[in-house]
């Protein structure tokens, strides 16, 4: 069965440093890979996505993400955190024969201190 | 554009009461819809997803149900609450496209208290 794990559920970084938030499937195919971000108060949105071309995705907010397909990867990073990152990260992959179901990670609390 | 709305925001009920939480999606059609349960430290689960009116498929065993009466409109029940059912619902749309690539757009949650 599919599945998505995230390394840490607790992350706490100070401003202006760097983060990369650890995202694992297990799924033998084709699949499409997501970042979704809740910040506090907020509906879970989307963060960058990934289908197919460049393994290096551009999201929002100045984050990015690469798929490592050798790896089963797909890590979020961001040069440089802001206290406004402090949110709720979830990755989530659906496999491209898998039609409508998507697969969450349990997700990561990011806290970043002022 | 397009806006995911659900109701009540937030909801206290006795055990063996019954549940009906909605869900409605303005600004497009034919929307695959969804329910998540969101527990902390455990990420989203899908319960259920519909790809049409009347359409509905079970992801999990459990005591709730899911309908969609019409195109845009889910509805999540229960006949009667159990203390485990308590928790965070989160309804979802996305597109229905040819290939399987569906980004979901997400409403703001009901947080449901089973006493």
């Amino acid at each position: 069965a599919q599945s998505v794990s995230q390394h840490n559920h607790h992350v706490i970084l100070s401003e202006a440093a760097s983060l990369e938030l650890g995202c694992n499937y297990s799924y033998g195919g084709t699949v499409n890979l997501f970042w979704y971000v809740q910040y506090p108060g907020q509906h879970l949105q989307l963060l960058l996505k990934y289908f197919s071309g460049d393994p290096l995705v551009k999201g929002i907010k100045g984050f990015e993400a690469e798929f490592i397909k050798s790896k089963f990867s797909f890590n979020l990073r961001k040069p440089s955190v802001q206290w406004s990152d402090t949110a709720e990260y979830f990755c989530a992959v659906n496999a491209k024969t898998g039609g409508f179901k998507t697969i969450f990670g349990a997700g990561t609390r990011l806290f970043v201190k002022a | 554009s397009q806006t995911i709305h659900q109701w009540p925001a937030t909801l206290v009920q006795p055990v063996g009461s019954p549940l009906s939480l909605e869900c409605t999606v303005e600004g497009t059609s034919n929307p695959n819809l969804y329910w998540y349960r969101q527990a902390a430290g455990r990420g989203l689960q899908l319960l259920f997803y519909s790809v049409g009116i009347g359409q509905i498929s079970s992801e999990v065993p459990q005591n709730l149900s899911a309908s969609r009466p019409q195109d845009r409109q889910f509805i999540l029940s229960s006949k009667k609450l159990l203390l485990s059912d308590s928790g965070f619902y989160l309804c979802a749309w996305s597109r229905q496209l040819t290939t399987s690539y569906n980004e979901q757009f997400f409403g703001p949650g009901t947080r449901l208290t089973v006493l």
